[in-house]
């Protein structure tokens, strides 16, 4: 098993471009979700999936938009990225906890840069 | 509004000098405390979850302990392999399975 997976692993975007990052899992999780971590703040969820067809909004979903079309998928998009972007995403995924434990289980991350 | 506390910011100890990480919490109602590692440039990776006060969960050199309000991850004999950002996460009651992460305690194990 792969895991979580994410696409791309870098990117540098200008000010007013759009781009949208992948995440995959392949262990038939129903919940997935999409954090930015940046130097002492922490991670901080910025939506997040419950199941195929579903999305929520986070701590910080402002900018950016999701969409779970299918189950082992979860797209993160930035319509007009700004500086204040700049972070390192992450994506995970868990079970919906009915008899199994809620841990999440990360991806290697995306490190994004807008100048 | 949940919160997340975890200390000290860093710490630096030598190899076989045992200590312990803390992390305080502030939510409605505690489903579970878990505890990450993270090395550089890597994803979180899960170690323990604990879900009532008075459990405890070990690993290797690591050992999990959770109260009403705190929880302690004890780092005894550490090697330099053990080096890393720790991080706790609280998860409340409710829909989503949420996590609210604290910023990590810097773990460096020098020879």
């Amino acid at each position: 098993n792969a895991g979580v997976t994410q696409t791309p692993k870098f990117r540098v975007l200008k000010t007013g471009q759009s781009m949208t990052l992948l995440c995959a899992q392949d262990m038939n999780h129903e919940y997935m979700y999409w954090y930015r971590q940046d130097p002492g703040m922490g991670l901080r969820l910025i939506h997040y999936s419950v199941g195929e067809g579903t999305t929520a909004k986070g701590e910080v979903p402002d900018g950016y938009n999701v969409s779970r079309l299918k189950k082992q998928n979860f797209l993160l998009g930035l319509e007009s990225a700004a500086p204040s972007q700049t972070s390192v995403y992450f994506c995970a995924s868990s079970w919906d906890g009915r008899g199994f434990d809620y841990e999440q289980y990360f991806g290697p991350g995306t490190r994004l840069t807008v100048t | 509004e949940d919160q997340v506390t975890q200390s000290p910011e860093a710490l630096r100890l030598q190899e076989g000098e045992s200590s312990s990480l803390n992390c305080s919490y502030t939510v409605s109602g505690l489903r579970g405390l878990f505890w990450y590692r993270q090395d550089p440039g890597k994803g979180p990776e899960f170690l323990f979850t604990l879900y009532s006060a008075g459990e405890e969960k070990e690993k290797e050199r690591l050992k999990a302990t959770l109260t009403k309000k705190e929880s302690f991850l004890h780092i005894t004999a550490p090697k330099p392999e053990d080096s890393a950002t720790y991080l706790c996460a609280a998860q409340e009651t409710g829909g989503g399975n949420k996590l609210t992460f604290g910023t990590g305690t810097q773990l460096k194990v020098e020879l």
